[in-house]
């Protein structure tokens, strides 16, 4: 398994303003992927965070917005930018142990965009 | 595109009881499906992974099956307890690693 810890737990942010959250893993992994929990809802794929290079975004979601960088194996940041009341979610960070398909995650940041 | 439903929505039963939860799946070229555990306010917990060529995965109290040819996969709780109250997820994976498609979750209360 893999034990992540992210900074901040929860915010609250004015509109306009942006955050960035960090996702700190205790070893080395592959690949690390950020989620995001809309109210009510569940869990929707971002982006891969690649080491030393751009993520990867998925549908829905570009990187103007959803700024990441993965400066090593064990650590990424993903900033929120110019924010609005709809980016209020739950933001996970996640990880893959090397090989073994299974997916690992973070505690969760709780953002409130006021 | 995959599509995940769980099914019910919401549970509630009297500790003891033994419950299954069920979770379908639209793209039977599913690579793996995971089981997550989800308290209020908190990240996710892995219960279960069950990898394609694999027919179910045991831990404890929990064990969970997959039929891809029918696109379902269930999670069976044995003798609950209220502890076992919280959100649970089931997750598909396709080929590529770390894109899960969730479901919506079923909410479980076991009450005492």
């Amino acid at each position: 398994s893999a034990v992540i810890s992210q900074k901040p737990s929860r915010d609250i942010c004015q509109r306009g303003t942006s955050l960035t959250i960090q996702c700190q893993v205790d070893s080395q992994v592959t690949m690390m992927f950020w989620y995001r929990q809309q109210p009510g809802q569940s869990l929707t794929l971002i982006a891969t965070a690649n080491q030393g290079s751009e993520a990867t975004y998925e549908s829905g979601f570009v990187i103007d917005k959803f700024p990441i960088s993965r400066p090593n194996l064990t650590f990424s940041t993903l900033t929120v930018s110019n924010m609005s009341p709809e980016d209020s979610s739950i933001y996970l960070c996640s990880v893959e142990v090397i090989g073994s398909g299974e997916l690992f995650f973070g505690e969760g940041s709780r953002l409130t965009v006021l | 595109k995959q599509e995940v439903t769980q099914i019910p929505a919401a549970l509630s039963v009297p500790e003891g009881e033994n419950l299954v939860l069920n979770c379908s799946f639209t793209d039977s070229a599913i690579y793996n499906l995971q089981w997550f555990r989800q308290d209020p306010g908190k990240g996710l917990t892995s219960l279960l992974l069950i990898q394609s060529s694999q027919r179910e995965q045991t831990s404890g109290r929990l064990n969970a099956s997959l039929d891809k040819s029918s696109g379902r996969s269930t999670l069976y709780i044995a003798a609950s307890q209220p502890g076992d109250s919280a959100t649970y997820l089931c997750a598909g994976g396709g080929t590529s690693y770390g894109k899960l498609t969730f479901g919506q979750g079923t909410i479980l209360t076991v009450h005492p």
